[in-house]
């Protein structure tokens, strides 16, 4: 069981907005490397989110993230077909010097 | 632009050791701005980190393999490697070696897979 907690799954029409929420402990979020991964079946993860809410060159900013006490959370907006994938948020915890994950949460857009 | 590969046996009988190499191009392990690892991902499950170093730096380690992993890199600069021993059927998964600034995997090899049977 991954210490950090995702919804199985989430959907939303096309066009529409979704977000993903990801939640632990307040040790879990305290530093700021927070991040989120797209995978794609076939695919290596690639990551859409760091440090919270930094978007690497090429990640539409229809992407976005945020973090508060316990939780982080993905958005996006403007769903595409092409979102279609497994997402996971991962946060380095300094206390436990640990790289946690969460659990995933499969995006379907309907 | 860097380049990770993964490469090793796809086969490893219990309780002996798997080990797998990742081939880095385009960027030097010994710089120290960027963390080097790695991360599965078992049949139907999510992501699992296994382990990071930075090259002069320490070396972090998942508490629950920590005893069973070894993570090293090679005299050339060009590949790290990974040993993980007394293997069971629950560490059968796609492993994947992976780079990136502090915090974050912004390389990610293609993953390679290793079952564990007799």
């Amino acid at each position: 069981q991954s210490v950090l907690t995702q919804p199985p799954s989430v959907s939303a029409a096309p066009g529409q907005k979704v977000t993903i929420s990801c939640s632990g402990s307040s040790s879990n979020f305290r530093g700021n490397y927070v991040s989120w991964y797209q995978h794609l079946p076939g695919t290596a993860p690639k990551v859409v989110i760091y440090e919270v809410n930094k978007r690497p060159s090429g990640i539409p900013d229809r992407f976005s993230g945020s973090k508060s006490g316990t939780s982080a959370t993905l958005g996006i907006t403007g769903l595409q077909t092409g979102d279609e994938a497994d997402y996971y948020c991962a946060a380095w915890d300094q206390s436990l010097r640990t790289w946690l994950f969460g659990g995933g949460t499969k995006l379907t857009v309907l | 632009q860097l380049q990770l590969q993964e490469s090793g046996p796809g086969l490893v009988k219990p309780a002996e050791t798997l080990s797998l190499t990742c081939s880095v191009s385009g960027a030097s392990i010994s710089n120290n701005d960027y963390h080097w690892g790695w991360i599965r991902q078992s049949p139907g499950k999510g992501l699992d980190w296994i382990g990071s170093f930075y090259y002069t730096r320490i070396t972090y380690y998942n508490p629950s393999l920590k005893s069973r992993v070894t993570m090293s890199v090679d005299t050339s600069k060009t590949q790290f490697s990974l040993k993980l021993t007394s293997v069971t059927a629950a560490d059968t998964a796609r492993y994947y070696c992976v780079s990136g600034r502090p915090g974050v995997a912004d390389s990610w090899g293609q993953g390679t897979l290793v079952t564990v049977s007799s």
